[in-house]
């Protein structure tokens, strides 16, 4: 069984602070990680994937991979009260590529 | 370029009726598969189609089924609806075949409420 671990929050962090959200897997073969945010009634929205251990960078976004420890984290620099929603990781493996999403950590902005 | 569309947007259905929902992927895009989000289960996956041919399935019992037109333009239906059929059904496309680079984008859903 495929598992994807998040923390479900919610997380609050400070107007302009550094949010960083995790997320674990139990898969070893995995090869495709995906972040998706999602606001309140609205659908997921992909904001991020990264397939190789590192850091990958896109604006105010960061992923970070680490396969020997199997965890994937997103920070989010200079937050926003606009950056409050559900943040959700989703993990493929290599045997399949359709995506295991984790339960979301809600993130909250406060001004 | 449009992005995902999902028709109806809302729904509300009786139990033991069966309902149909639609899918138009993100022109160029031939996967299209749905997905299942409930509170207490999350983002659960149904079935994915390519080429009009269902590739991958979920574990839903078969009252749920789907299909794929030539156009990539996907249907769900569910039969004999249940009460914890009460969901939002979330459609997603990809123009990746498969592989590790596989990029969901969704649909806005629809709402399905069983009373």
């Amino acid at each position: 069984q495929k598992e994807v671990e998040q923390n479900s929050g919610p997380l609050s962090v400070p107007e302009g602070a550094i949010a960083s959200l995790n997320c674990t897997y139990s898969d070893r073969g995995s090869q495709s990680f995906f972040w998706y945010r999602q606001y309140s009634g609205k659908s997921p929205e992909l904001i991020m994937s990264i397939y190789s251990n590192g850091d990958k960078e896109d604006g105010r976004f960061t992923a970070q991979l680490n396969k020997a420890s199997q965890y994937v984290s997103l920070l989010i620099r200079d937050s926003q009260p606009s950056d409050s929603a559900t943040y959700l990781c989703a993990v493929a493996t290599g045997g399949s590529y359709i995506p295991t999403f984790g339960r979301g950590t809600s993130l909250i902005v406060h001004p | 370029k449009a992005g995902v569309t999902q028709t109806p947007r809302y729904l509300i259905k009786t139990r033991g009726q069966q309902v149909t929902l639609s899918c138009s992927p993100i022109s160029g895009h031939r996967s299209v598969s749905w997905y299942q989000q409930t509170p207490g289960q999350g983002l659960q996956f149904l079935f994915e189609y390519f080429s009009e041919t269902q590739r991958n399935k979920g574990n839903f019992p078969g009252r749920f089924s789907g299909r794929q037109f030539s156009n990539s333009r996907s249907e769900m239906n569910v039969s004999t609806l249940e009460l914890g059929d009460s969901a939002l059904y979330l459609c997603a496309s990809s123009s990746t075949y498969s592989g590790s680079d596989y990029e969901q984008y969704f649909g806005p859903g629809t709402r399905l409420t069983v009373t």
